[in-house]
């Protein structure tokens, strides 16, 4: 079983509409969680990271925590055709001698029509 | 603002045969991670460098190798390259304490 998992999709959204993408994680302790886009045959880019349970709010983007529930989520308002891309839930757990590795979940393709 | 660095972008090369890419971080960031990404797969976490030294170990093969110099900029040494081995490789940097990582443009490494 995956330590972190995404629902590949893809998830198809009408120009405008809010986009909900999901990602749960296994019993370990976590410490910090991350969402990256990543454009066919390019970088993962960051664009959100959340430390803490709750809502953080970054201009059309928000992340969602919840560690009892052990799921994290990001929900893009006023979704625009060039939000179409992978996107990536990153997770650091906290290993014995951990550091910083990441590992991600998979990816959910998200497709917005205009 | 400045970016990681990866040279080359793009590497074609024979079995067997070997390869070195490079990775400049974001300046100010000592640390720097390495991953591969194979078609339709997600980034592995292959090795990573604080200060010079080597902090985790991923899934790396035997045959790849890694090191951080003075500079802070790595490289990934590869050799006997396998057919497998064709991937896009990332470099990503941080700055220790800080858990954000910012991934480079990537080099995509063809085996023929």
């Amino acid at each position: 079983q995956k330590e972190v998992e995404q629902n590949s999709g893809p998830l198809s959204v009408p120009e405008g509409a809010i986009a909900s993408l999901n990602c749960t994680y296994s019993d370990r302790v976590s410490q910090s969680f991350f969402w990256y886009r990543q454009y066919s045959g390019k970088s993962p880019e960051l664009i959100m990271s959340i430390y803490s349970n709750g809502d953080k709010e970054d201009g059309r983007f928000t992340a969602q925590l919840n560690k009892a529930s052990q799921y994290v989520s990001l929900l893009i308002r006023d979704s625009q055709p060039s939000d179409s891309a992978t996107y990536l839930c990153a997770v650091n757990f906290r290993l014995a001698n951990a550091g910083n590795m990441l590992t991600f979940g998979g990816g959910t393709r998200l497709m917005v029509k205009p | 603002a400045a970016g990681v660095i990866q040279s080359p972008r793009h590497l074609i090369k024979e079995k067997r045969e070997t390869a070195t890419l490079k990775c400049y971080p974001i300046p100010r960031h000592d640390t720097v991670y390495w991953y591969q990404q194979g078609p339709g797969q997600d980034p592995q976490f292959l090795i990573s460098f604080y200060e010079k030294m080597q902090s985790d170990k991923g899934s790396i093969p035997d045959r790849f190798s890694a090191q951080q110099f003075s500079d802070y900029h790595s490289e990934l040494n590869m050799s006997s390259l396998e057919l497998g081995d064709s991937a896009l490789y990332f470099c990503a940097s941080s700055q220790q304490g800080d858990y954000e990582q910012y991934f480079g443009p990537g080099t995509r490494l063809t085996v023929t």
